[in-house]
């Protein structure tokens, strides 16, 4: 079955931009019946959705991130990335990425097992 | 920007029903998908369209969708259930709901 496995550094300092990646094994990113997500769960806090993109390339973005936020897909390798731009201390979280249904129902019906990431110099 | 509102906290007895509520404007004519959360652990999708379950979810699960709420109901609930609980649907962005703790007494 689809797996996801994030991956990247878990301390980025303030001021830097957070980079992270997803690694798709067992399907593919090509696949025209999924978005694939970025969501972040700060400590102790709710999921906070912050976008997907679609193989063509096509973005959304959380509107209250959307200046600081670049994702990508990599088709050949397999895997989608995510930057966040200009980091502080709240963006400091566990950072997970899914799989979305591109049908209209946006579920996510697999996750990876999440990397945290802390801001701090 | 859309907002989903969901009671912080709700509390069951063993083998009793729990009733989780989420709510946003005209909700019911968005779909609305449902995860369970345990500590340290990823989330995972127990509803999707509103009333799916997808496979591996026991019957237990149930959810529906109408006018401004979504509800979530865990029938015979189980100290396993005991979880962090996330609606989400879509307006523009994906939106989740700020998750309720389900306690199993």
């Amino acid at each position: 079955q689809v797996q996801l496995q994030e991956s990247g550094p878990g301390l980025v300092k303030p001021s830097e931009t957070l980079s992270l990646t997803c690694s798709v094994s067992g399907g593919s990113v090509s696949s025209g019946n999924y978005y694939w997500s970025w969501i972040r769960q700060s400590p102790g806090r709710g999921l906070e959705w912050i976008g997907h993109i679609f193989y063509g390339g096509n973005t959304n973005y959380n509107p209250a991130l959307r200046s600081r936020v670049s994702i990508s897909v990599g088709v050949s390798k397999n895997q989608f990335s995510l930057k966040l731009s200009s980091v502080t201390a709240v963006d400091t979280a566990v950072y997970y990425c899914a799989r979305e249904a591109s049908s209209g129902s946006f579920d996510m019906d697999v996750w990876g097992k999440g990397t945290t990431v802390t801001v701090s110099s | 920007s859309y907002e989903l509102t969901q009671s912080a906290s709700v509390s069951v007895s063993p083998g009793q029903t729990a009733t989780i509520t989420c709510s946003g404007h005209k909700l019911g004519d968005k779909y609305t998908c449902w995860y369970q959360q345990k500590p340290g652990q990823s989330p995972v999708l127990i509803i999707y369209q509103d009333n799916k379950r997808p496979s591996g979810i026991p019957d237990r699960f149930s959810a529906s969708n109408s006018g401004d709420t979504a509800t979530l109901t865990i029938r015979g609930t189980q100290a396993t259930d005991e979880a962090d609980y996330y609606c989400q649907a879509w307006d523009i962005a994906v939106v989740f709901g700020g998750g309720t703790k389900l306690t199993v007494l």
